[in-house]
Parts: C-alpha cells; structure tokens; sequence
C-alpha cells in the first residue's frame, strides 16, 4: 500500500454517461497527477496539480475531462459523455519533490470499462 | 522533448538469473531517470532512480546503469525471484513512461 488511494477500483458504464473518480494523495504531497494507462502500454500523463492549481494538461485531455482539487488534498477526475475509446485504467500518483527528479507514489487505478 | 523506450516487451528469465532490462532515451539534456515495477493490477511502484551525474546505482537486488554516450540506460535485477514478475517502466524527468518490459520469471 502506497498511501494513495483511488476509488472506484473498478467502474462499468455505458457509452454517453457520465462518470467521476476521485483520488486521496500521501497527506503531506503537495503534488497529484493522473495519467491514463491502456493494456500493454506504459501510463500517458493527462495533468498535474501543484497544490490545488493544475499546472499542467495533456493535449490527450479533451474538453470532455476535468479534474479538480479544490482544496490541494484529494482530487477528482471527471468524464463527460464517455465513450468507448475511454476505457481505461486511470491512475493517480502523488509526489513532494525535492531537488531534480520526483518519485510518484501511484495508487492502484480506477479501471473502466465503457460499453 | 522527451522520449524513453525500452528494447524488449518481454523477457523470459529462470529463476536465480540475473535479468537486464535495457531502455533509451532521446533527450540528451535528461538529467534524471526512475524505474519503476508495476504488477498485476497494481499501480507502478517505485524501483531506483539516478542521476545523470552518475554512471551507476546500486539498491536491494538491483542494480541501475546509465550510459550518456549512447543514451542508454539499463536496470539489472539480481537473482530474480519469483516475486520479480511484473512489467517494468523506465521514465525521465518529465516523468514520460517508455512502453514496458514485461518480466516472467520461469521456476
């Protein structure tokens, strides 16, 4: 156990639907990121925060995604009008870099599944 | 910007061997790099990391060498274990993940 939390672990919709997932960083991190990881491929960054400020956003992240983290503890993914293409694992990942480099502490997805 | 990648999909290893796992990198101004083990329906976990003014890092069991001249970078794994099984991710300092070695340890 990381320290970082996710839920849902697991979450089935249908095409057009709506659905969020929210993510509890290591309490001390003032980084959370979330990246996106489909079947044999490595996690592809979709935005970071530091603190509650998103300082960064893929060009993978449509307009149909949001997240927030309002308060600069948890966080929350969301996905409007999903589609099939937006099956995924959704990882979330906390850090408090210090110097060059940062070790993210991920925890153990949200898996969807779009029908 | 920032590319890594790593050689081999997958690589089939008797238990007791040592494993290599071997990755590159495109961005000659990286300065940092992490591995990471990710298993079966778990998030990836952080391995080792070095930095670019090293050539080599040791920790528990592995082991991770940096080549600059040729942009390389490789993760050698001690005596593998059963437990060692899991897909493995190099990443830079934008923390962009190469595609992953998946590692079967055979008994």
């Amino acid at each position: 156990d990381t320290g970082v939390s996710q839920d849902p672990r697991h979450k089935i919709t249908k095409r057009g639907q709506n659905v969020t997932f929210r993510c509890d960083p290591i309490s001390e991190h003032n980084r959370l990121y979330w990246y996106r990881q489909t079947l044999g491929q490595g996690p592809e960054f979709l935005t970071y925060f530091q603190n509650e400020a998103q300082l960064e956003k893929s060009r993978l992240l449509s307009d149909r995604f949001s997240a927030e983290r309002p308060k600069g503890s948890f966080s929350t993914l969301e996905i409007q009008r999903t589609e099939q293409g937006d099956s995924a694992m959704y990882l979330c990942a906390s850090s408090s870099p210090l110097g060059i480099g940062e070790k993210l502490f991920f925890g153990s997805g949200t898996q969807l599944s779009v029908l | 910007g920032e590319s890594v990648g790593l050689h081999l999909p997958t690589l089939s290893v008797q238990e007791g061997d040592n494993s290599i796992i071997n990755c590159a990198y495109s961005n000659s101004a990286s300065d940092y790099f992490i591995w990471y083990k990710q298993e079966s329906g778990k998030g990836p976990q952080f391995i080792i990391d070095i930095r670019s003014n090293m050539d080599k890092r040791q920790g528990q069991r592995v082991t991770v060498l940096l080549n600059k001249t040729v942009k390389h970078l490789s993760l050698q794994i001690a005596a593998t274990q059963p437990g060692d099984s899991a897909v493995y991710f190099c990443a830079g300092l934008k923390l962009t993940f190469g595609g992953g070695t998946r590692v079967l340890v055979k008994p």
